[in-house]
């Protein structure tokens, strides 16, 4: 079945370091991928999306590409902030229907100052 | 703005009650998503909904059943409360490929 695998963490980086969390799947077809973040207490926000190979998204200064090549999602942002400090969670879908987002298990960043 | 709200933020139940969690969405979303949440394990779906009435069984529906009897509220229920469900529950909705959007989810605990 489909599924995603990211890094563990957690992550600890000092601010304006840069950040990489990697992630990857197995999927038929062709899934569309998400990133979502979810701060301290709070639901999963949806943070950025792609849904063809190649795509780039973006949002709040985060980037992923899909690489359809690699079969990756790798979620970057060249100067962190100590409001970043989250549980980032990268998923995926098909892109073909209603199927519910398979998730990754999570990476929690913290961004000490 | 998509709204998707919970009944409860924290709720503590005793072993054996029969507990209601209940979700309602305000845009009209056609899909609808109960996960739970626990670390180190990330989120995995317990049941999910296309329509009313509906219900598909996600990755780990044992010992859990839904019901959506209105478009716009989908209850998770846990028949008989055990302390392996003291979890995070996080309910979605989505419609087609426009995004799924979640809930602040309700911190059950199970004692």
């Amino acid at each position: 079945g489909d599924s995603v695998t990211q890094m563990e963490g957690p992550v600890t980086l000092s601010e304006e370091a840069f950040l990489t969390i990697n992630c990857t799947y197995t999927a038929t077809g062709y899934p569309s991928l998400f990133w979502y973040v979810q701060y301290p207490g709070e639901g999963l926000q949806l943070l950025l999306k792609a849904t063809k190979a190649d795509d780039k998204g973006s949002n709040k200064g985060f980037e992923a590409t899909y690489r359809k090549e690699t079969t990756s999602f790798h979620l970057e942002k060249g100067s962190v902030q100590v409001s970043d400090s989250a549980v980032y969670f990268c998923a995926l879908t098909r892109r073909s229907g209603n199927t519910p987002l398979v998730f990754g298990k999570g990476t929690r960043l913290s961004v000490i100052a | 703005d998509v709204k998707v709200t919970q009944s409860s933020r924290y709720l503590v139940k005793r072993t054996g009650e029969k507990v209601f969690l209940e979700c309602v969405q305000d845009m009209d979303h056609e899909n609808m998503f109960w996960y739970r949440q626990d670390p180190g394990l990330g989120l995995r779906l317990i049941y999910f909904s296309y329509d009313v009435k509906m219900k598909e069984k996600g990755d780990i529906p044992e010992g859990y059943s839904v019901s959506r009897e209105k478009k716009e509220r989908f209850s998770l229920i846990l028949e008989s409360a055990s302390t392996n469900q003291t979890s995070m529950y996080l309910c979605a909705s989505s419609l087609l490929d426009r995004g799924t959007y979640f809930g602040p989810g309700t911190r059950l605990t199970v004692t």
